[in-house]
């Protein structure tokens, strides 16, 4: 079966614009987290989405990020008046559940902001 | 909080054995569980330890020891392709979401 996808794989924006990215989870995935990684650097958690409960968005930076999910599907992060700093690679995951162990990820958006 | 903390580098020589290490403070706990992650790639899941002790996965082991806050991952007859990024995750208690550690970059010479 399709694993997570995400799309687009690249984008490149200009400091200030809005950018929305997107991601399908694993079919049957109640679960779905949005990741950021600098390079070189570890996950950093940015928001987490389980089933049809409050999401978690204690990860998210400022308040010019935002993620939605349509139910246990397609999940959007927007960053608003992208800054040079956004640049990163974002990576969603989806799981079976809640307390599921094992995180399918997606091959990632690379981000970079000029 | 949580954290998770593990060596930043290890360097390796094919055909041998390493192993990396997880020290954790969490305000609960329910399991390690360990992440590869090719440069380029996504982090792939590799092993979960619910309970202490050993779990093996052909070359791959990996160790908990509650007691300890410690774990690690043991890589056996290291594979030049086994260069890669290895981070270490545990789900605290009361809070559902994974936290990662800060990742060991692996890297195998010949």
């Amino acid at each position: 079966g399709a694993g997570v996808s995400q799309s687009p794989s690249n984008k490149v924006t200009e400091k200030g614009k809005d950018v929305e990215l997107r991601c399908d989870p694993i079919s049957g995935h109640t679960a779905l987290y949005w990741y950021r990684q600098r390079l070189g650097q570890g996950l950093e958690f940015l928001i987490y989405f389980q089933g049809n409960s409050a999401p978690d968005k204690s990860g998210l930076p400022s308040d010019r990020f935002s993620a939605e999910r349509t139910g246990e599907s397609v999940s959007t992060l927007t960053i608003q008046r992208t800054q040079q700093e956004d640049s990163a690679v974002y990576l969603c995951a989806s799981s079976l559940g809640a307390l599921q162990e094992t995180q399918y990820f997606g091959p990632g958006t690379r981000l970079l902001v000029l | 909080g949580q954290s998770l903390e593990q060596p930043s580098e290890v360097t390796a020589v094919e055909g041998a054995i390493v192993q990396i290490n997880c020290t954790y403070q969490t305000s609960g706990f329910y399991g390690l569980s360990w992440y590869q992650q090719h440069d380029g790639g996504a982090p792939t899941f590799l092993s979960y330890n619910a309970l202490d002790g050993l779990e093996e996965t052909g070359r791959f082991s990996s160790f908990l020891s509650r007691s300890d806050s410690y774990g690690y991952l043991l890589l056996q007859e290291l594979q030049m392709k086994d260069s890669a990024s290895y981070f270490c995750a545990a789900r605290p208690g009361g809070n559902e979401k994974l936290t990662f550690g800060t990742g060991t970059r692996l890297t195998i010479i010949p």
